[in-house]
């Protein structure tokens, strides 16, 4: 069974901080991976996707890499601002269209 | 626009009550989900479906039905056998397979029993 863990569950910096956030997963037979961001109450944002055949992925402040084989993903945040405060959730999608999530990466930006 | 809608966003059941929660996506997307989530944790996989007339069970499947007869409604059915379902429901569709399968979400529906 596909198991994802995310490290760590909380972090607190000052903005314009540089910050790394992963993700690990046990099965290393995947499809692609995907980052997304929660605020509170809300439902999921789509950040940036990696197909299984690709190293990284970037999107404006947004850097995500992928070794598939060691089985894991860093989300890159540059230059971070108070707006990027959220939950940080990455998912693995496998054979049969299963999505696995972690549990998430509570991010607080202070001003 | 393209999208997920979920309704309604806050619900309250009753003990002993069926509520039905609702799910459309106009994306073209083969794919369906329904995932949990309660206080402080991750997403839990209910039931997911590949394509119409076909579903699996996801991790915690007791207590939930689920139907797929069009493509674009995935209608989840919280039962009176679920014993703890407050929490809070998000739904999500993808096109599966290796070439694609970006997965997008709806907003949610909240889920009190009163």
């Amino acid at each position: 069974k596909q198991e994802v863990t995310q490290i760590p569950a909380a972090l607190s910096v000052p903005e314009g901080e540089n910050l790394v956030l992963n993700c690990s997963f046990t099965d290393s037979a995947i499809y692609n991976l995907q980052w997304f961001r929660q605020d509170p109450g809300k439902g999921l944002t789509s950040l940036l996707l990696i197909q299984s055949s690709q190293r990284e992925q970037t999107s404006g402040r947004l850097n995500a890499s992928l070794d598939k084989s060691s089985g894991r993903s860093t989300l890159y945040i540059a230059a971070s601002q108070p707006g990027d405060s959220a939950t940080y959730l990455c998912a693995v999608q496998t054979s049969g269209s299963r999505l696995t999530f972690g549990e998430g990466t509570q991010l607080t930006v202070n001003p | 626009d393209g999208g997920i809608t979920q309704s309604p966003k806050y619900l309250f059941r009753k003990e002993g009550q069926n509520v039905t929660l609702s799910c459309e996506q106009n994306l073209n997307h083969d794919a369906m989900y329904w995932y949990r989530q309660d206080p402080g944790q991750g997403l839990r996989l209910i039931y997911y479906s590949q394509i119409v007339n076909d579903f699996q069970k996801g991790d915690i499947a007791e207590g939930y039905s689920v139907s797929r007869e069009k493509k674009e409604s995935f209608p989840l059915t919280v039962t009176s056998a679920q014993k703890n379902p407050t929490a809070f429901y998000l739904c999500a569709s993808s096109r599966p397979g290796r070439s694609t399968g970006e997965a997008f979400f709806g907003q949610g529906t909240r889920l009190t029993v009163v």
